[in-house]
């Protein structure tokens, strides 16, 4: 156990619908990272969050967007969802923005769009 | 979209036999990290290479990284069936995009008993 928790667990919407997901990271972490990973794939870079502020940003477009609490919890917001957006939704949390600083990944929140 | 590949994609090897997956990418790296996924849960890291280190040891596993060719290799020596699962390289760029990790598709290692 890495100490980031994720939630909900497994989640089913239709087509349109929003969503939201939690990530609770360790302690002492004040970054956090979202990934997408859809099924057979590696994940795939979302944003990051440090110090509540979005610092860096992969190739998703805007209806993918997120939140960073003062107590470095994080959502990610996915609006007009689509049939793609099914997938495997990671956080991950570290320590500062140092390159070394290892990341530790929750279980995820697997996504289902139907 | 995704840069980098493992190689291979799947690997299938009795337990005590050693496990070699590769990675190969095109960029300039920071450094490169290993991790393991057990049946499509949560990532766990298992080494980190920086760019001007050539070899990394961790228990049973040994990482190389070559910048010359751009590539690095994990060793998982002694296999055992808890070892089975995905494994993925993820590279860190130098430069202005250093806060992400780009993954590559994963080799899907399968260790029977």
């Amino acid at each position: 156990e890495t100490g980031v928790t994720q939630s909900p667990t497994h989640l089913i919407k239709t087509r349109g619908q929003q969503v939201t997901l939690r990530c609770s990271s360790q302690s002492g972490h004040n970054t956090v990272s979202w990934y997408q990973q859809a099924l057979g794939q590696g994940p795939q870079f979302i944003f990051q969050y440090y110090r509540e502020e979005e610092n860096g940003r992969g190739n998703f477009p805007p209806r993918f967007s997120g939140l960073q609490f003062p107590n470095y919890s994080s959502e990610l917001n996915v609006n007009a969802l689509e049939l793609d957006d099914s997938a495997l939704y990671l956080c991950a949390s570290r320590a500062g923005l140092g390159s070394y600083n290892e990341q530790f990944f929750g279980p995820g929140t697997r996504l289902t769009v139907l | 979209s995704q840069q980098g590949e493992e190689d291979p994609q799947a690997l299938s090897i009795q337990e005590g036999e050693n496990a070699t997956m590769n990675c190969s990418y095109k960029t300039s790296i920071n450094n490169l990290q290993w991790y393991r996924q057990n049946s499509g849960r949560g990532l766990v890291h298992l080494i980190l290479i920086r760019s001007n280190e050539r070899e990394k040891h961790s228990g049973r596993l040994r990482v190389t990284l070559d910048t010359s060719k751009k590539s690095s290799s994990l060793l998982i020596t002694a296999s055992r069936a808890a070892d089975t699962a995905s494994y993925f390289c993820a590279r860190q760029d130098s430069g202005g995009s250093n806060y992400k990790l780009t993954f590559g598709k994963g080799t899907l290692l399968t260790v029977n008993p």
